[in-house]
């Protein structure tokens, strides 16, 4: 198993600002993943970050609004740039299970809730 | 990945079984059915996962129907602790990206 870590786990922010939120875990991952979770829907995934490259963006979003780093095998960041009320969601990062027992599981850090006023 | 169908909704007595029925009917030889939870304001929490075979962990046990089609997941004794939101995934198991398409999943609650 991971256990993963993120920062902030909630916030409130105006409008126009942006904010980075971060998640760092406790083994080498080679891919970490970033979900939003808009009010009373399902995860929806943002990105995939690779050590070492640019991440890659699912449909409908771009590196301008979410940008993302990943420096190390531990850790990385999402930024939520320009926000507005719509970007009010809670931010998930995720990482795979290693080990053969553990492929294929996601296992997610606890969120960070933002608030977009 | 396959789409899965689930209700949104179920109800069930603490201390009874949940039996939680998942849609797959596209899924592909190669598609592995994983489970998540998420109780509210947490992180999705992985449940159990198999391919073909009925499977049994601590947590819960997954049938699987001889076509593939659809499957259940069963939570033995349900607890008040197991409200949340389940969700039943398909995918390739270790593919590159271990992308997950979550549905909406079913609300489960547990009554007293």
């Amino acid at each position: 198993s991971a256990v993963i870590s993120q920062k902030p786990s909630r916030d409130i922010c105006q409008r126009g600002t942006s904010l980075t939120i971060q998640c760092q875990v406790d083994s080498q991952v080679t891919m970490m993943f970033w979900y939003r979770q808009q009010p009373g829907q399902s995860l929806t995934l943002i990105a995939t970050a690779n050590q070492g490259s640019e991440a890659t963006y699912e449909s409908g979003f771009v590196i301008d609004k979410f940008p993302i780093s990943r420096p190390n095998l531990t850790f990385s960041t999402l930024t939520v740039s320009n926000m507005s009320p719509e970007d009010s969601s809670i931010y998930l990062c995720s990482v795979e299970g290693r080990g053969q027992r553990h492929t294929g599981e996601l296992f997610f850090g606890e969120g960070s809730r933002l608030t977009v006023l | 990945d396959a789409k899965t169908t689930q209700p949104p909704s179920m109800d069930c007595a603490e201390g009874r079984a949940a039996n939680l029925p998942c849609n797959h009917s596209t899924i592909s030889g190669n598609e592995y059915v994983y489970w998540y939870r998420q109780i509210h304001s947490q992180g999705p929490q992985y449940i159990i996962h198999g391919l073909k075979n009925n499977e049994t962990n601590e947590m819960a046990s997954l049938i699987i129907t001889e076509d593939r089609k659809s499957s259940t997941l069963i939570l033995p004794h349900a607890t008040l602790r197991d409200t949340a939101v389940y969700y039943c995934i398909v995918r390739v198991k270790g593919t590159s990206g271990s992308r997950l398409t979550f549905g909406e999943g079913t609300q489960l609650t547990v009554n007293p």
